[in-house]
Parts: structure tokens; sequence; C-alpha cells
């Protein structure tokens, strides 16, 4: 089985400070693990994926995740929010077993940027 | 656009009306999935087409229906839903049955049961 928790439900930054988004996983296989965002009325846009490469993802608009195994974690950061981050953001995990596969997705953290 | 069209944008349905949603996608993909969006919940899998077949159904009620008549189009097909039922449905497709290429999703249609 696997799982993802996305540790806080909302996050509030102001304009040009570092932005961090906590997401834990589980998994009994080698996860694949994505970050999606979300703008309002707007569908889910891939920011970055992991997929068993290089620990550090760099993803669009300066985002950039870290795999880290021994915590079992996938936190998402930017060095400097900009308002038109205000967005939702879905921290998700992928196990492939056999053919089958599967996405699971976190209950989502709503960023908000203020001035 | 991401290039997944989901017609239409908002809908209202009576509990005792049909009606479709429509999904389209001209990138190439061979996979397209429906997903469910409600408030304070995840994302709910409903169904998934990989070369225009069925592959799953994560046990969806069977007032609802969906149609892949080819690799490009996908529908889902509403009849006698339930308040309940009032969600974002999602669209999403991707190069191959396998979420490592990553999705890429329409922007949804709001749907309002009454």
């Amino acid at each position: 089985a696997q799982s993802v928790t996305q540790l806080d439900s909302h996050v509030s930054v102001s304009e040009g400070t570092p932005v961090l988004l906590r997401c834990n996983y589980s998994s009994s296989y080698s996860p694949s693990l994505f970050w999606y965002v979300q703008h309002p009325n707007k569908g889910l846009q891939l920011l970055l994926k992991y997929t068993s490469a290089a620990t550090l993802v760099k993803g669009i608009n300066g985002f950039e995740a870290e795999f880290k195994k021994s915590e079992t974690s996938f936190h998402l950061t930017k060095p400097s929010a900009h308002m038109s981050d205000a967005a939702e953001y879905f921290c998700v995990v992928s196990s492939e077993t056999g053919t089958a596969s599967k996405l699971t997705f976190g209950t989502g953290t709503r960023l908000q940027v203020t001035l | 656009e991401t290039g997944v069209t989901q017609t239409p944008r908002h809908l209202v349905m009576g509990m005792t009306n049909k009606k479709s949603l429509k999904c389209e996608q001209h990138l190439g993909h061979n996979a397209m999935y429906w997903y469910k969006q409600s408030a304070k919940k995840p994302l709910e899998l409903m169904f998934v087409y990989s070369l225009e077949e069925r592959v799953e159904n994560n046990s969806v009620p069977s007032r609802f229906s969906p149609e892949c008549p080819n690799s490009s189009h996908l529908f889902l097909h509403l009849h006698t839903l339930q308040p309940e039922d009032s969600a974002l449905y999602l669209c999403a497709s991707s190069l191959f049955f396998s979420p490592n290429y990553g999705y890429t999703f329409g922007s949804g249609t709001r749907l309002t049961v009454v």
C-alpha cells in the first residue's frame, strides 16, 4: 500500500520570502514522486517529478524538491515567492507493480502569498 | 491551454437528467483518465483507458458511464446523479499507461447536481 501526507493544509508567506511545502510518503516499492499545482478554476499542472534519478529535482517556475529516502519526504521549496505562486499544490506518489500503475494524491496545500 | 480540452466548463443538472462530459486531446497520448475532485478530499481516480480499452474502474457507481471511441476522445455519461456527485471532474492524459511520464490535465467540468 502507498500513501502520501501533506503536512500543512494551508501555508501563507510574504512575497519574496522562501516557500516550503511539506510532503511525506509511504510506499512498498521504489516510488516515483510528483508535485502538481492547481490555480483557481484550472486543471492540475505538473511542476516536477522524481523517478529514481537525481534526488534534487528542479521544476518549472523556480520550484525544486529533494527526495530523502531516509526521511520518506519530498518537500517542495522555492527561494522567493511570487504573487502568481498562490495556488493549491498536490504531492503525488506512484508505484508501479507489474502491469498496474497507481497514483495516490495528497489532500493538497493551499499556498497564500501576501504583499 | 494545456492540450487537454474539457467541455462544458460548468454544468448544472437535475437528478433525473442525462448529460455527458467531453474530453479531447491531440497530444498523441495513448492513455486517458477521469478523476473526481471534491472539496477537502484527495483526487479520486474513476476510470482509466489505455489504447481505447478500459483498464481500470475504481468501484464507481453505474450512474457514471465512460466511453472512449478513439485515443483522442473520452466521454463521461451521467444519469440519475445524486447531490453528492457535485464536484470538479478532471480529465487527464499521458503518453503511455504510466504516470511516470506525467499527466496532462484539462481544466475540468464543474458539475452541480440539484
